[in-house]
């Protein structure tokens, strides 16, 4: 039971325009979300987060969306540059003392093409 | 500052063998969690520690375990290594995940390979 998805493996943008990568849950007990960039053989990168009391969060080019009713959020890149170009998850924990425990989605890859 | 440091990062092993990973959380930083990528199965949560107790534990069979040390640093074990076992092994860290809004950093990780 995958219960954070990434419904597209793949996605890609021209330079300049704006990236949309989405990612869906199930499980209602989720209050604090995050994305990661992640390049092959490394770790991830934490790129920005959002709390569920909040619909909307930004740091520069990023800006994560919250739609609790939809249980759906989205992370937007704007504008995208060819250095994006990584796989990103999302990830969500369910708080309490399990906001250590992160249940990521199966990522997408995102290329920017010049 | 320095990140997680995660060490060895890439090693050898056979099947039946056992092997630990080091991981050396962000200075300051009291909760340490480990995760297991696999081409398959994605990025899977093994378990967190926090102040040398285990915290939470994911779905994984007991030949995995962990440790926390009194500075923080952790070490993962596997016993009886199978060739299912083989991947990256990534090593998180934040001052502490029971509090919401604590940003979870990992390090590069741990390439396991079991042949």
């Amino acid at each position: 039971d995958q219960q954070v998805k990434q419904n597209s493996p793949s996605l890609s943008v021209q330079e300049g325009r704006i990236s949309i990568l989405n990612c869906d849950y199930t499980n209602s007990m989720f209050d604090y979300f995050l994305w990661y960039k992640k390049y092959p053989a490394e770790g991830p990168t934490f790129l920005i987060s959002i709390s569920s009391i909040k619909d909307k969060n930004e740091d520069g080019r990023f800006t994560v969306f919250l739609n609790k009713s939809a249980k759906h959020l989205s992370l937007h890149i704007v504008p995208s540059q060819p250095g994006d170009s990584a796989v990103y998850f999302c990830a969500a924990s369910d708080g309490g003392t399990s906001y250590g425990k992160l249940t990521f989605g199966q990522g997408t890859i995102l290329t920017v093409h010049p | 500052k320095a990140g997680v440091t995660q060490t060895p990062r890439y090693l050898i092993k056979t099947r039946g063998q056992q092997v630990t990973l080091s991981c050396s959380p962000i200075s300051g930083h009291r909760s340490v969690s480990w995760y297991q990528q696999t081409p398959g199965q994605g990025l899977q949560f093994l378990f967190e520690y926090f102040s040398e107790t285990q915290r939470n534990k994911g779905n994984f069979p007991g030949r995995f375990s962990g440790r926390q040390f009194s500075n923080s640093r952790s070490e993962m074990n596997v016993s009886t290594l199978e060739l299912g076992d083989s991947a990256l092994y990534l090593c998180a860290s934040s001052l502490d995940a029971g509090a919401r809004g604590n940003t979870i950093y990992f390090g590069e990780g741990s390439w396991l390979t079991v042949v």
